[in-house]
């Protein structure tokens, strides 16, 4: 069964700066997509960016961009210039392309952002 | 714009009680998909549904059920809630393309405290 690990509860970082949130995952499967979520407080969750396994170049949406690794299978957020407006509950989550649409989520991070 | 309704943000219930939660998306996606978000658990499928009438028991189905009578509407029903079911519930729709990274959009959540 596939897995997706968030390894940290909480994050903090000072406004303007940059963070790193981790992901690893499990699988057998080599076709795949991987994505990261964000849940505001009292807000709906929304996707930040998504990626697929077999694109080698890393996924970048304005300041957010993943570092991929797949051979690691590691799936790394990085959130440049950090705005109070990013603090929220950080999701990592896996499909698998063909099949069902299921997506299976990491524990996720909680992000604050230091004025 | 996508848009996921859930039937009330805050629902407090007794323990034996049936509950109804209802979800209602516009975008006439296929897809529709039921989740319970616990604290340090992230969030775990209980079931989902690909079309009308079809459902698919996710990881924790145990003590839910679903209904799918209409392609917008998706319930969960809690045929006797429990003190263990106070949990946050989030629906979620997509649509429904066999390798595609259709994004899941989610609605605000329903927080449910059975007593």
């Amino acid at each position: 069964a596939q897995t997706v690990t968030q390894s940290q509860p909480e994050m903090s970082v000072q406004e303007a700066e940059t963070v790193t949130l981790s992901c690893t995952y499990d699988t057998s499967e080599s076709d795949y997509y991987l994505f990261w979520y964000k849940q505001p407080p009292s807000r709906q969750m929304i996707l930040v960016i998504r990626q697929e396994a077999y694109k080698q170049q890393n996924a970048t949406e304005n300041r957010f961009s993943v570092n991929f690794q797949k051979a690691a299978k590691s799936f790394s957020l990085k959130i440049s210039d950090s705005q109070l407006g990013d603090a929220a509950m950080y999701f990592c989550a896996y499909r698998v392309n063909f099949g069902n649409e299921k997506l299976t989520f990491g524990t996720g991070t909680r992000l604050t952002i230091i004025p | 714009d996508v848009k996921v309704t859930q039937s009330s943000r805050y629902l407090v219930k007794r323990t034996g009680e049936k509950v109804f939660l209802e979800c209602v998306q516009d975008m006439d996606h296929e897809n529709m998909f039921w989740y319970r978000q616990d604290p340090g658990l992230g969030l775990r499928l209980i079931y989902f549904s690909y079309d009308v009438k079809m459902k698919e028991k996710g990881d924790i189905p145990e003590g839910y059920s679903v209904s799918r009578e209409k392609k917008e509407r998706f319930s969960l029903i809690l045929e006797s809630a429990s003190t263990n079911q106070t949990s946050m519930y989030l629906c979620a729709s997509s649509l429904s393309a066999s390798g595609s990274s259709y994004e899941q959009y989610f609605g605000p959540g329903t927080r449910l405290t059975v007593t």
